[in-house]
């Protein structure tokens, strides 16, 4: 069956500290992946999605920056983290089309002080 | 207009009532229609599928109209462990095309 994992579960972090998030998905080959972020009360936003390696769409303009080395692992990243960039960041899956779902990791509280 | 709107609530029922939640969207490309629910903190879940024949499952009985461009959940006999955000999630053509709704809160009181 197929799994993600995501961590770290939670993370202070100073301002203009640099941030690496990670995600890896298991029992599926070529997902789509992506990473959301949903501030506190807010609605899910799509931060980046890839559709194979080295291959990242980004839908916001931001600080931060996605990479898919591998298959089944998908980064994000930022050199310097402002204080709008807390949040809980969600990684997901899903088939090529979609149209069976997403399947979320079970996210990163990321607080930047 | 919103791509995908929804009834922010909160809605607060009794336990045992029954509830329904709305959602709308606006591209009528759109191909897959998804109710996912999401607990306080946590990562969201998907709870089911909607067809367009609608499906149920258990207390949860989903409905798309295409004609209106919406979709519908109805929880019966609601329980304590129902209360969360649930989500109305619609698909268009390719996996990065899925637009998830704000969210609805629901409290079930006992």
């Amino acid at each position: 069956s197929q799994t993600i994992h995501q961590w770290p579960a939670t993370l202070v972090q100073p301002v203009g500290s640099p941030l690496s998030l990670e995600c890896t998905v298991e029992g599926t080959s070529n997902p789509n992946l992506y990473w959301y972020r949903q501030a506190a009360g807010r609605g899910l936003q799509l931060l980046f999605y890839s559709v194979g390696i080295g291959q990242i769409s980004s839908e916001v303009p931001q600080n931060l920056s996605a990479s898919r080395p591998q298959d089944r692992q998908f980064i994000l990243s930022s050199k310097k983290l402002l204080l709008s960039d807390s949040g809980f960041y969600l990684c997901a899956w899903s088939g090529r089309q979609g149209h069976y779902g997403y399947t979320f990791g079970s996210g990163t509280r990321l607080t930047v002080v | 207009r919103k791509e995908v709107e929804q009834d922010p609530g909160p809605f607060n029922v009794p336990e045992g009532a029954t509830v329904a939640f709305n959602c709308t969207y606006s591209n009528s490309a759109s191909q897959s229609f998804f109710w996912y629910r999401q607990d306080c903190r946590k990562e969201p879940k998907l709870l089911m599928s909607v067809y367009s024949s609608g499906n149920e499952d258990g207390r949860f009985t989903a409905q798309l109209n295409r004609a209106s461009q919406y979709i519908s959940l109805l929880i019966r006999d609601s329980k304590l462990s129902d209360s969360a955000t649930y989500l109305c999630v619609v698909n268009g053509t390719g996996g990065f095309k899925t637009i998830f709704g704000a969210g609805t809160r629901l409290f079930v009181k006992a």
